[in-house]
């Protein structure tokens, strides 16, 4: 069955400092992949998304993610984290030929000043 | 645009109740799905549609019923209201009907507590 794994329920970071979020993915063939951002009391909006060619994708708000394919990773990166970045972030994976996201358990971000 | 719309944004049910959320685009979208997040579990698909007319099954379907008459609307109806229903639901849709595939826009949310 496919999973979606985010092994950090919650990270705090100072602001300005670098960020990265861990996410990894269980399927047998390469996934469709996307981040989301869930800020308190908001729905959902898409940061990126992966679904073949550059390894290295660029979203908005300054965020960029990587896919490893030999690691079935697909990390969140930013570096320099600003407080309005404080919300939940979540690792999502499609999967070929289906019609639903499987999501990761989300990772709160806290950012100090 | 409105996106997707969300009603009501809150709503507390006595266990048994009925109620129908509703979720309505108004971006000619073919597919809308429903999820509901809880916490520490992420989000989890209750219901899709990939057009008007039709709609399946997703992860977690029991004990709620969906239909799509229309493009536009996609309720989502608890038959008999339970504790475990308790969570905060969001509808979502994409301009494809290959959803899973394109940006899925998602509601505000409606959180419901079951009682």
């Amino acid at each position: 069955a496919q999973s979606v794994t985010q092994p950090d329920i919650h990270i705090t970071v100072s602001e300005g400092a670098s960020l990265e979020l861990r996410c990894n993915y269980s399927y047998g063939a390469t996934p469709y992949l996307f981040w989301y951002v869930q800020s308190p009391g908001q729905g959902l909006q898409l940061l990126l998304k992966y679904f073949s060619g550059d390894t290295l994708v660029q979203g908005i708000k300054g965020f960029e993610a990587e896919f490893k394919r030999s690691q079935s990773s697909f990390n969140l990166r930013k570096p320099s984290v600003h407080w309005s970045d404080a919300a939940e972030y979540f690792c999502a994976v499609a999967v070929t030929g289906a019609n639903n996201l499987f999501f990761g358990t989300g990772t709160r971000l806290t950012v100090i000043p | 645009n409105a996106g997707v719309t969300q009603t009501p944004k809150f709503q507390v049910l006595k266990t048994g109740q009925s109620m129908t959320l509703q979720c309505a685009q108004d971006m000619n979208h073919e597919y809308m799905s429903w999820y509901r997040q809880d916490p520490g579990m992420g989000l989890r698909l209750i219901h899709y549609s990939v057009g008007a007319g039709i709609t399946d099954q997703g992860e977690v379907p029991n004990g709620y019923n969906v239909s799509r008459s229309t493009t536009e609307d996609f309720p989502l109806r608890l038959l008999s209201a339970a504790p475990s229903q308790t969570s905060v639901y969001f509808c979502a849709s994409s301009y494809s009907p290959s959803g899973s595939w394109n940006e899925q826009f998602f509601g505000p949310g409606t959180r419901l507590t079951v009682l």
